[in-house]
């Protein structure tokens, strides 16, 4: 079967910087997504990786392992609005497969 | 870009009786896919097409679950005989690419 694991909660103040880890086992990987949902909203795609390495967008990084089959999603300069809800997902062949989410709050 | 676009936001209904979904994805989108949430959950995949064609549809999936995308544009997603169990959040997703989808706000089923 796939599953994904992600830490449940994560807190931080605002300004700072937040990492959520994702580890994964899938059969036919094919790469690793984010995504933030906010309550009553609906998820929004943030980053994908299907190569090793790191991809940086605007304040939000993603990193990817395929030999750990780990990942994780890095917030810089975290602002109130980036308290949601944050989901790993598991590209296995022409489906998402998604973790359980990280719930993130952001404190003054 | 519209965005996808998902009707009725809200459904309420009672224990054995059938409901029906509507999505409308991005236009240029081939891929069209169907998920479940439960709170505190992530997204469920429950099934997706391409184009016209249902490619793949989750074994976890009842029978009385049944979807539809006539002509490759918008789809309907069918529960017969509803039951408690189904209540959920309702999710359509549409992109070029699993890799990159586009959520719409979903239908939230409540089953009485």
């Amino acid at each position: 079967g796939q599953s994904l694991e992600q830490p449940s909660e994560v807190t931080a103040v605002e300004g700072a910087i937040v990492q959520i880890n994702c580890t994964y086992q899938t059969s036919g990987f094919y790469g690793l997504s984010w995504y933030q949902q906010h309550d009553g909203g609906a998820p929004t795609f943030l980053s994908y990786n299907a190569l090793d390495g790191l991809e940086e967008t605007g304040r939000f990084s993603s990193f990817l392992s395929r030999s750990d089959s780990y990942g994780y999603l890095l917030l810089q300069e975290l602002q109130m609005k980036d308290s949601a809800s944050y989901f790993c997902a598991a590209q296995v062949e022409n489906k998402l497969t998604f973790g359980t989410g990280t719930q993130l709050k952001v404190e003054l | 870009d519209t965005g996808v676009s998902q009707n009725p936001r809200h459904k309420i209904t009672k224990r054995g009786q059938n409901v029906t979904f509507r999505c409308d994805p991005i236009s240029e989108h081939n891929r069209l896919y169907w998920y479940r949430q439960t709170l505190g959950q992530g997204p469920e995949f429950l099934t997706y097409f391409q184009n016209e064609a249902q490619l793949e549809k989750s074994r976890l999936l009842s029978d009385r679950f049944s979807a539809e995308r006539p002509k490759g544009s918008f789809s309907t997603l069918e529960i017969q005989r509803t039951e408690q169990g189904d209540s959920a959040m309702y999710l359509c997703a549409s992109g070029r690419g699993a890799e990159k989808l586009f959520f719409g706000s979903g239908t939230q089923l409540s089953v009485l």
